[in-house]
């Protein structure tokens, strides 16, 4: 299977600056799908962007995937965005397979 | 907007005994997915169900696990005799027949003691 690595690992914002994660795919990929998990463990959809680019308020997501990678990009961040971002691909198979995950924090 | 539900939210259960993780799936998707995440590590895949059967599954889905569609609208994930490694938040996702795009639930977070 595909191997996922997302960076960075850790990363600490003042409100209002932007922030762009990244996120590396070992093989080709048929989607690629962005999620955040708030502080209750829930996961929320953020895009599904097999390819292309979106965007949904301050969020937006581009993923080339002849080049096996997708970014997020946060801009004028708030301290509700905190909490870890997940990016997850699916190869041949039916699963999603998931990064590591890149744990924001948003301080006032 | 539909949404996968799942419960319970949060279980407590003794080493050795069977729980049943329940969740609703979204009602026009086909496909039906558990995931699982350790505290602090990343989301697992575990399995995937279509048309009444298993259509892929992982090493961790082993003899204890299993999964049932018993009617139309739930989808349950059972542990058979729980370990203390289960302890995890499970996660159910489904999607329908055409997108690829997959909607997980809240959340059950499985606490072995």
């Amino acid at each position: 299977g595909i191997q996922v690595e997302q960076s960075p690992p850790d990363l600490i914002l003042q409100e209002g600056a932007n922030s762009t994660l990244r996120c590396n795919f070992s093989d080709s990929v048929n989607n690629l799908q962005w999620f955040h998990q708030n502080p209750w463990g829930q996961l929320i959809n953020l895009f599904y962007i097999p390819s292309g680019t979106k965007q949904n308020g301050r969020l937006s997501a581009t993923t080339v995937a002849t080049e096996r990678y997708s970014l997020l990009y946060i801009s004028s961040s708030q301290t509700t965005d905190s909490g870890v971002y997940f990016c997850a691909g699916r190869d041949a198979g039916n699963m999603l397979t998931f990064g590591g995950g890149t744990r924001l924090m948003v301080k006032p | 907007e539909p949404e996968v539900t799942q419960t319970p939210s949060h279980q407590v259960t003794q080493m050795g005994q069977e729980v049943i993780l329940r969740c609703v799936p979204i009602s026009n998707h086909l496909y039906f997915y558990w995931y699982r995440q350790i505290l602090g590590q990343k989301v697992e895949f575990l399995v995937s169900f279509y048309n009444n059967e298993i259509s892929e599954k992982s090493e961790i889905f082993d003899d204890q696990f299993s999964v049932e569609r018993p009617d139309g609208s739930n989808f349950t994930l059972k542990i058979r005799s729980t370990k203390l490694e289960d302890s995890a938040m499970y996660f159910c996702a489904s999607r329908t027949g055409w997108n690829y795009e997959q909607y997980f639930g809240p959340g059950t977070r499985l606490t072995v003691t």
